[in-house]
C-alpha cells in the first residue's frame, strides 16, 4: 500500500524567504508523485508532478520539487516566498500502473509573513 | 464560468435528513470523483465513476451513494446524515487515471450536520 507523510502541518516563512515543504512517500512500486495547492475557499489545483525522467520537476508559480528515490522524498521548494503563496499544499502519490488511486498527504498550511 | 461547479457551496442539515450534493463539469472528461476533506486528514476518496454506467466505491463509501446522471453530472447523496459527515466535499474530474493525469477540482461544498 502507498502512503504519504508531510512533515509539518503548519509552516511559516517571511516574504522573500525560502519555502521548503517536506514530503516522504512509501510505495512498493515506482511512484508517480504530485503536489497540489489549495488557496483559501477554492478547490485543489495541480502545482507539479513527477512521472518518469528528470527528477527535478518545475511547476507553476516558481515552485519545483525533486524526486529522490534513495530518500523516498519529493520535497517542494520555492526560492523566494510571496504573500500570494499562502495556501495549503498537498503531496500525493500513485503507482505507475496509472490507477485511479491517488493517495493524499494530510496537507501543510503555509503562512507567509510580511 | 468554472470548469467544475458544485452546488450548494454551503449547507447545514439536521441529523437523519437526506441531502444531495451536485457536481457538473464542462471539461468533457469521462472520469469524475467525490472526495471528502477533513482538517488534518487530507482528502479521502468516496466514490468515482469512469462513465455513466461505471461507478466504483472509494475508501470511505459507507453512508454515501452516488448517481451519474450524464457524462457531465455526478451527484453525491447522504441518505441519513450524521454529524461525523460534517466535512468539506470536493468533486473532481480527470481525463485519465488520477494516478497519472491532472485532476480538476470544484470549489467544494461545506456540509455541516447538526
Amino acid at each position: 500500500a502507498q502512503s504519504v507523510t508531510q512533515l509539518g502541518s503548519h509552516v511559516s516563512v517571511s516574504e522573500g524567504a525560502l519555502v521548503l515543504l517536506r514530503c516522504n512517500y512509501s510505495s512498493s512500486v515506482p511512484p508517480y508523485l504530485f503536489w497540489y495547492v489549495q488557496y483559501p475557499n477554492q478547490g485543489l489545483q495541480l502545482l507539479l508532478k513527477y512521472t518518469t525522467g528528470a527528477t527535478l520537476v518545475k511547476g507553476i508559480n516558481g515552485f519545483e520539487a525533486e524526486f529522490k528515490k534513495s530518500e523516498t522524498s519529493f520535497h517542494l521548494t520555492k526560492p523566494s516566498a510571496h504573500m500570494s503563496d499562502a495556501a495549503e499544499y498537498f503531496c500525493a502519490v500513485s503507482d505507475q500502473g496509472g490507477s485511479e488511486k491517488l493517495v493524499f498527504g494530510k496537507g501543510t498550511k503555509l503562512t507567509v509573513n510580511p | 464560468d468554472a470548469d467544475v461547479t458544485q452546488t450548494p457551496r454551503n449547507r447545514i442539515t439536521k441529523t437523519g435528513k437526506r441531502i444531495m450534493l451536485e457536481c457538473s463539469q464542462t471539461k468533457g472528461h469521462d472520469r469524475m470523483y467525490w472526495y471528502r476533506q477533513d482538517p488534518g486528514l487530507g482528502l479521502r476518496l468516496i466514490y468515482y465513476s469512469f462513465d455513466v454506467k461505471d461507478i466504483n466505491k472509494g475508501e470511505i463509501s459507507d453512508g454515501y451513494s452516488v448517481s451519474r446522471q450524464a457524462q457531465a453530472k455526478f451527484s453525491l447523496s447522504l441518505e441519513s446524515a450524521i454529524p461525523n459527515q460534517t466535512a468539506l466535499y470536493f468533486c473532481a474530474t480527470s481525463d485519465g487515471g488520477l494516478g497519472r493525469t491532472e485532476a480538476f477540482f470544484g470549489q467544494g461544498t461545506r456540509l455541516t450536520v447538526v
